[in-house]
């Protein structure tokens, strides 16, 4: 059973233009989730992370957006660059005071920005 | 500030070996967690160790096992390789404390 369902697979936008990559959860105990930004050959890098006591939240040209109703949360990258394309993965786990549980992630999107 | 370094970097090997795969945490965190990568499946959950203790487990077969030293640097072992082990193993730490993993760059294993 997939906990974090993600889309795109795949995304190709215009270089300055808004990327959108949307999650969906199923579990309503996580009250953590993570964007992570993977190049190839390279581990995944925390981009930005949002808790569900806020509906948005942003850092420089990337913004998280959730609904904890609806049990989604998007990632908007605005003015998208070249130099963000990557693969890109939605994540979520919940804090315990023994320890987070694990990261469940979703599958991830091929972010392409072309010129 | 050193971050979480895996090695070897890269790694062939034969169906049925076994293989032993190293990371080293951040300096200060206690946590380290492996995960495996393939095209199929995305990033799985392995196993988490924290102050040596295995605290959670994924769903992977036996033959997938891993420790934590005192010095919070982990290895997982992979007995009786098969051809769908081929993956990036990665391995992340956290301070046990926070939310946030910080990710090596990972171990890409080929089974041949």
């Amino acid at each position: 059973q997939q906990q974090v369902k993600q889309s795109p697979q795949s995304l190709i936008v215009q270089k300055g233009g808004i990327s959108i990559i949307n999650c969906a959860y199923e579990n309503t105990a996580f009250d953590y989730f993570p964007w992570y930004q993977q190049f190839p050959g390279k581990g995944p890098a925390l981009l930005i992370a949002i808790r569900p006591d806020v509906s948005e939240k942003k850092e420089g040209r990337f913004t998280i957006s959730f609904n904890k109703s609806a049990k989604q949360f998007s990632l908007h990258i605005m003015d998208s660059q070249p130099g963000d394309s990557a693969t890109y993965f939605c994540a979520a786990s919940k804090f315990r005071n023994s320890g987070n549980t694990p990261l469940v992630f979703g599958k991830g999107t091929r972010l392409s920005v072309i010129a | 500030k050193a971050g979480v370094t895996q090695t070897p970097r890269y790694l062939i090997k034969t169906r049925g070996q076994q293989v032993t795969l190293s990371c080293s945490p951040i300096s200060g965190h206690r946590s380290v967690s492996w995960y495996q990568q393939t095209p199929g499946q995305g990033l799985q959950f392995l196993f988490e160790y924290f102050s040596e203790t295995q605290r959670n487990k994924g769903n992977f077969p036996g033959r997938f096992s891993g420790r934590q030293f005192s010095n919070s640097r982990s290895e997982m072992n992979v007995s009786t390789l098969e051809l769908g082990d081929s993956a990036l193993y990665l391995c992340a730490s956290n301070n046990g404390q926070s939310y946030g993993y910080t990710f090596g760059s990972g171990t890409r294993l080929t089974v041949v």
